[in-house]
């Protein structure tokens, strides 16, 4: 496609709730990030696929999140149980490769957990 | 670990001016180094990205450079239009964290008036 994408846009959730959260890389693109951003504050990094494989997913909070690429291309982010401070917007973005390539963001999915 | 600060906070000013936004970080071991721009409810969009062997890149009216060795970078914007407003991001991706995850500063909210 011609960007990242991101779906739902917006997620408006009960306390408790599971949810999923889809994101669409750039065709070709084999290197994939998940960051989070709270109100007023800059993406912090959660996750980050090289292929299929989670390479680092030590910026995932607790193992209520889950993210997952089985073929390579789509990825989603699953939070368990979700809380009222898992309320945030998720940014997907994607690159190249890795080597220090140029990353583009998604518009992201801003989750509200009531 | 890297901390990545942005003054001002937040900049407001007339239409036409020139101005700088500033980007600090404390770690020098870094890759690259990306300014973003967000526009309210929206993703990110990449302006420039410095490979950490470089000392500037320019986009049109955007002017970033790098210097490493004291932790610092800053975005020059020309001839200010209301357009620009946004918050300005940068990011920095740390030399020996696998797999290229950004470390983002807290940005800076510019308002030009008309």
């Amino acid at each position: 496609g011609a960007g990242v994408s991101q779906t739902p846009s917006n997620k408006v959730t009960e306390k408790g709730k599971y949810v999923e959260l889809r994101c669409d890389p750039i065709s070709g693109h084999t290197a994939l990030y998940w960051y989070r951003q709270s109100l007023g504050q800059g993406p912090e990094f959660l996750i980050y696929f090289q292929g299929t494989g989670a390479a680092d997913d030590s910026g995932l909070p607790n193992d209520r999140f889950f993210a997952v690429r089985p073929e390579g291309s789509v990825s989603t982010l699953k939070i368990q149980r979700t809380e009222r401070g898992d309320s945030a917007v998720y940014l997907c973005a994607s690159s190249l490769g890795t080597s220090g390539d140029e990353q583009f963001f998604g518009p992201g999915t801003r989750l509200t957990v009531l | 670990k890297q901390e990545v600060t942005q003054i001002p906070a937040a900049l407001s000013v007339p239409e036409g001016e020139n101005l700088v936004l500033n980007c600090s970080f404390t770690d020098s071991a870094i890759y690259n180094l990306q300014w973003f721009r967000q526009d309210p409810g929206k993703g990110l969009t990449s302006l420039l990205l410095i490979q950490s062997s470089q000392r500037e890149q320019t986009s049109g009216r955007l002017n970033a450079s790098l210097d490493k060795s004291s932790g610092r970078s800053t975005l020059y914007i020309a001839a200010s239009q209301p357009g620009d407003s946004a918050t300005y991001l940068c990011a920095v991706r740390h030399r020996e964290t696998s797999g290229s995850r950004l470390t983002f500063g807290e940005g800076t909210q510019l308002t030009v008036n008309p």
